[in-house]
């Protein structure tokens, strides 16, 4: 099966742009997370989505984020306008809707997003 | 609140010899527990987990882990490291519902050196 996609891969935009982040998780997977990694820190949670509601999105940092699930398949991120400290590694994951094993089952990642905000 | 602690940025192993990278947790009741690796330009792949049951858990690529429920903590372990072991290492714990969303540690970079 096909893994979880993102894409750009790397992303150079200036501060005060806008950018869009996209991510297909795999074929099924009902649950859909967002993670940041800012560079040597550890891995943030951003939100949940739960087909397309959102589930939790306590991680988000501002409303400068918007995150969209369109039909309960790909979802995007877009930061508008960004900023220096929106660098990072931008990682989405899925995983399957199963409520006996929500709390068993591994997320699935993709190889992530690197945004550089100059 | 639920968080993990990987206290070493990084760890450095000859081939060959055994590796220990460190993990430890705070959770309210039970812990799930998970170790996740990066490769560079990679996204995260997941190694093992602990649920219940025995305390060692065997993973993937000879990888296991030890919980510790007294100490709080979910070393993970291998017998004997390679070099292609060479990744960052992500401990992380099941936060409690809704949602399910992982809490992860800072990361280790693991140096396994010829």
């Amino acid at each position: 099966e096909a893994g979880v996609t993102q894409f750009p891969s790397h992303s150079v935009i200036e501060k005060g742009q806008t950018v869009t982040l996209r991510c297909d998780p795999i074929s099924g997977h009902d649950n859909l997370y967002w993670y940041r990694r800012v560079m040597g820190k550890e891995i943030k949670f951003l939100l949940h989505f739960v087909k397309e509601s959102k589930q939790d999105e306590s991680g988000m940092p501002n409303n400068r984020f918007l995150a969209e699930r369109t039909g309960g398949t790909y979802s995007t991120l877009k930061v508008q306008p960004a900023e220096l400290e929106d660098s990072g590694v931008y990682f989405c994951a899925s995983s399957q809707w199963d409520d006996r094993a929500l709390y068993n089952s591994p997320l699935h990642f993709g190889n992530g997003t690197r945004l550089t905000v100059t | 609140a639920q968080s993990v602690a990987q206290p070493e940025d990084q760890v450095n192993v000859a081939e060959g010899n055994p590796l220990t990278v460190k993990c430890t947790y705070s959770v309210s009741g039970n812990p799930y527990l998970f170790w996740y690796v990066q490769y560079p330009n990679r996204g995260l792949q997941f190694l093992l987990k602990y649920i219940t049951g025995d305390n060692l858990v065997k993973g993937s690529y000879g990888f296991e882990a030890e919980f510790n429920k007294s100490q709080t903590s979910f070393h993970l372990k291998k017998p004997s490291a390679l070099v292609s072991d060479s990744a960052l290492y992500f401990c992380a714990v099941r936060a409690l519902p809704p949602g399910g969303k992982l809490i992860f540690g800072q990361g280790t970079e693991l140096s396994v050196k010829p």
